[in-house]
């Protein structure tokens, strides 16, 4: 199963905005809309911030937003928070699924 | 209010096996898709298989297939892992995770709720 991209750590501003990068290929993340993006915390439960590359399930604070271009989705945070330093997940659902390898989240 | 909770994670020789549970509440369990997913220490989220709502269908990602086996009870909202053959790659949190639905009832390609985890460590 082809691997998804992301960068290994990103880093922004208290109150700034920042974007994570996913980055697949036309057979699954340029193919479909059906990516989707986790947050993840030590000890916490992982949770879906962003799936169809770009609704927000209940819940979600509209901060976090979701996009598409190409082979690549992207997650951006606006407004950062402390509570943001995080680390993030893409996940592609089909034509398999497969997750990204982690984007540390950095607020500064 | 959804909650999944995970068991019978452990420490297991090489060549072993495990049975991990999770049990669900909070939602008509039978109307979703349920999901085994895993984090090995330090690194990222691996897929390792679905279920479907009356468990007709099956996924598994490869590098489990032929090793690992879902099921789930409807009647006592419970969904299973059963792993054999075990290996140290095999060693991660498991996490038990619902794949979404609509207020429609379609499938949401995404898990949409997890639990918080139960621990497999493979080591002799």
């Amino acid at each position: 199963q082809p691997a998804l991209t992301q960068p290994r750590s990103v880093s922004g501003s208290l109150g700034q905005s920042l974007t994570i990068s996913c980055t697949g290929s036309s057979s699954d993340v340029g193919g479909y809309d059906f990516v989707s993006w986790y947050q993840t915390h030590p000890g916490r439960a992982p949770r879906l911030l962003i799936y169809d590359v770009s609704k927000r399930p209940s819940g979600v604070p509209d901060r976090f937003s979701g996009s598409k271009s190409g082979n690549t989705a992207s997650l951006t945070i606006s407004g950062l928070q402390p509570d943001d330093e995080s680390e993030y997940f893409c996940c592609s659902y089909a034509p398999w699924t497969v997750f990204g390898p982690g984007t540390t989240v950095t607020v500064l | 209010q959804v909650h999944l909770v995970e068991s019978g994670g452990g420490l297991v020789k090489p060549g072993g096996s495990l049975r991990l549970s999770c049990v669900a509440s909070g939602f008509t369990f039978s109307d979703y898709y349920m999901s085994w997913i895993r984090q090995a220490p330090g690194k990222g989220l691996e897929f390792v298989s679905y279920i479907s709502a009356f468990g007709g269908t099956k996924y598994y990602g490869d590098s489990v297939k032929g090793r690992f086996t879902i099921s789930r009870d409807n009647a006592t909202n419970s969904l299973f892992l059963q792993m054999n053959s075990l290996r140290a790659d095999d060693t991660a949190a498991y996490y038990c995770a619902r794949v979404g639905l609509t207020a429609a009832g379609a499938v949401i390609k995404a898990f949409d709720s997890w639990g918080q985890g139960t621990l497999v460590t493979v080591s002799s």
